[in-house]
């Protein structure tokens, strides 16, 4: 079955407002990545974690391999922010395992 | 830094034909994937490789086949198209166990099967 639950699927935010995803697992994971697909189709990678947390700007990111989880902050939300984002995991050294994504929307 | 690149970008194919993606990365790294993205869903490994002449299928591998030549290049081969398939092949790349583990994508390969 699946090991990663990613949440919500679809969010919307205005302007200056923020919120956060979040990914739970199933399993013990080893490592999380965060990445968002940008209007080219690319995956950007976000953040890397083994543990505690990362900020970069106005993301910060957190993993808690005990109760199995991750979530993705988002502050002061503008346009650009607007994509799809991917939470992935990997219990192993070479495979990771992808959530399904969430559909994020900046609304003006 | 790096760059992953995939070739062709958009790839018109017809029921049955057999179909070959590109990859090429400059980072040097070790390991090399390739996923399947259909909409609305997530990335779902087909293959990898955890070094040249490695090969190593991912949950999806049924109906392809991988090729690992050099370091540097990894290539996917659908190996009988089927009518009405249209989903991005992303190819990546990362050095696990190296300290920074970061997972590299190229632009995607779109496939549309006529």
């Amino acid at each position: 079955g699946d090991q990663v639950e990613q949440s919500p699927s679809a969010l919307s935010l205005h302007e200056g407002t923020g919120s956060a995803l979040r990914c739970n697992f199933t399993t013990t994971m080893r490592a999380v990545q965060w990445f968002r697909k940008n209007s080219r189709g690319s995956l950007i990678n976000l953040f890397y974690l083994a543990s505690g947390t990362k900020e970069n700007g106005r993301l910060k990111s957190a993993f808690d391999s005990k109760e199995r989880y991750s979530t993705l902050h988002i502050r002061d939300a503008q346009l650009e922010d607007s994509g799809t984002y991917f939470c992935a995991a990997s219990s192993g050294s070479w495979q990771l395992i992808f959530g399904s994504g969430t559909q994020l929307t900046v609304m003006p | 830094g790096g760059i992953i690149t995939q070739t062709p970008k958009f790839l018109i194919g017809q029921e049955g034909q057999k179909l070959t993606l590109k990859c090429q990365q400059n980072f040097n790294h070790d390991t090399m994937y390739w996923y399947r993205q259909d909409s609305g869903k997530g990335l779902r490994l087909i293959y990898y490789s955890i070094t040249e002449n490695d090969l190593q299928k991912g949950d999806l591998s049924e109906g392809y086949d991988a090729s690992r030549e050099k370091k540097s290049s990894f290539s996917l081969t659908v190996t009988s198209a089927q009518k009405n398939e249209m989903a991005v092949f992303l190819c990546a790349s990362s050095m696990p166990g190296q300290g920074d583990e970061r997972l590299f994508f190229g632009h995607g390969t779109k496939l549309s099967v006529l």
